[in-house]
């Protein structure tokens, strides 16, 4: 099993729908996990990190359940500017280091 | 906001020469990393360093390295760069190695011809 798994997508949506992705982890000893979101040809900036008890900011909720090693984003009433890859990210062993998945592309359509 | 600088966003050299890809970050963050990133390989960790004159080697490390002599400033280097270290690089940084989430510099697209 991979250390960290997203599907790739892409996730083709109209504008006002609701998107959910999921992203598993290998090591059950992580503690942080984090959603970062990419634009073509951008570098990835942090959208959110994501909390024990899940986490809302604004049309975005990110939640993680342990039991299944798992994260997901969920997005609503999508908007044009959504549009980009979302990488999950999450933290390894002693060192701390960030794992990232190979991100999920989401295009949103008029 | 921090900040994490890379010194060039478009750099085309040619095979065999030596490259410098250089990173700052202004908020006196003591880890930084290097990462390259690939069409379906995603990101892939060259070298990381938790402080000043401490560097080690990531997932990719051949063919690079890395020099800490400050600690806002991390740099990687190609020692002989080959057409297959064709890629775009990105720098990060965190305060923190338990909670912090990582911010990017605006990477570096490398063309090695």
């Amino acid at each position: 099993r991979k250390e960290v798994e997203q599907d790739p997508g892409p996730f083709n949506v109209p504008e006002g729908a609701t998107v959910a992705f999921n992203c598993t982890y290998s090591n059950s000893a992580s503690q942080s996990f984090f959603w970062y979101r990419q634009d073509c040809r951008k570098e990835p900036k942090l959208l959110m990190s994501v909390y024990s008890s899940g986490n809302e900011d604004g049309r975005f909720t990110a939640q993680l359940n342990r039991a299944s090693q798992y994260i997901s984003l969920l997005i609503r009433d999508s908007k044009l500017s959504d549009s980009a890859t979302y990488l999950c990210a999450v933290n390894t062993g002693s060192q701390g280091n960030l794992i990232f998945g190979k991100g999920t592309k989401l295009s949103v359509k008029p | 906001d921090v900040k994490v600088t890379q010194s060039s966003r478009y750099l085309v050299k040619r095979t065999g020469e030596k490259v410098f890809l250089e990173c700052v970050q202004d908020m006196d963050h003591e880890n930084m990393f290097w990462y390259r990133q690939d069409p379906g390989l995603g990101l892939r960790l060259i070298y990381f360093s938790y402080d000043v004159k401490m560097k080690e080697k990531g997932d990719i490390p051949e063919g690079y390295s890395v020099s800490r002599e400050k600690k806002e400033r991390f740099s990687l280097i190609l020692e002989s760069a080959s057409t297959n270290q064709t890629s775009m690089y990105l720098c990060a940084s965190r305060t923190d190695r338990v909670r912090g989430g990582y911010t990017f510099g605006s990477g570096t697209r490398l063309t090695v011809v």
